[in-house]
């Protein structure tokens, strides 16, 4: 079962574009995670937002926790075709020794 | 390399056959953990392993699954018996640290195609 569900499923934008991922999750975390998977490779980290922050930044990336609302989102500013790739975001299964994946968002950026 | 590597990259079986999937992991990292993600999918945890102890399996499908990482370095994902519904990337990650509080790195995953 996922944990975490991103929203938008897909998103198109074009290039110089802000875009913006959303996650919700449904029960009470210690972090939560935020990769990047290019087509056919495996995933890459971004950043890791501990559930006592509010806000972390990371180059064009930031991203939010509201533990309250049980939410996370992820902006990524002036985007570049480069960033075009799914966006996942994973939180522990309520404090258990395992990351627990949403079904992503996939992101296009048009040149 | 300094990565994550999976092998084989592609996998092709016929059902009923046994697969092996390897797993080399960052070196000294102590997490490891197996995934697997089907297509447009987000990974679906298998099991993960705390140096050579297998700390959770929860996510194995069946018992034709099985792990392990004998040394606490290399780890084998074994399928038994391949079904059709095995399909799917097999991705591997290992962190430094024990369970999730640190960011997992992952290899290129390993596509099974059962026919």
């Amino acid at each position: 079962s996922q944990q975490g569900e991103e929203d938008p499923q897909a998103l198109s934008i074009q290039e110089g574009e802000n875009a913006t991922m959303n996650c919700s999750y449904k029960t009470s975390i210690n972090n939560l995670q935020w990769y990047r998977q290019n087509s056919g490779r495996g995933l890459v980290h971004l950043i890791l937002i501990r559930s006592n922050e509010r806000e972390k930044h990371s180059g064009r990336l930031r991203v939010t926790l509201d533990t309250s609302k049980k939410s996370s989102s992820l902006l990524i500013t002036a985007s570049r075709a480069a960033d075009t790739a799914s966006y996942f975001c994973a939180t522990d299964g309520g404090g258990s020794e395992k990351l627990v994946f949403g079904k992503g968002t996939k992101l296009t950026v048009n040149p | 390399g300094a990565g994550v590597s999976q092998s084989p990259r592609y996998k092709v079986a016929k059902r009923g056959q046994d697969v092996a999937l390897r797993c080399d992991p960052i070196s000294g990292h102590v997490s490891l953990f197996w995934y697997q993600q089907a297509l447009g999918q987000g990974p679906e945890f298998l099991t993960y392993f705390q140096n050579e102890a297998q700390l959770d399996k929860s996510g194995l499908p069946s018992d034709r699954f099985f792990a392990e990482r004998p040394e606490g370095s290399v780890s084998t994902l074994k399928i038994q018996r391949t079904q059709q519904e095995d399909s799917a990337v097999y991705l591997c990650a290992s962190s430094l640290a024990p369970g999730f509080n640190s960011p997992l790195h992952f290899g290129n995953g390993t596509r099974l195609t059962v026919t």
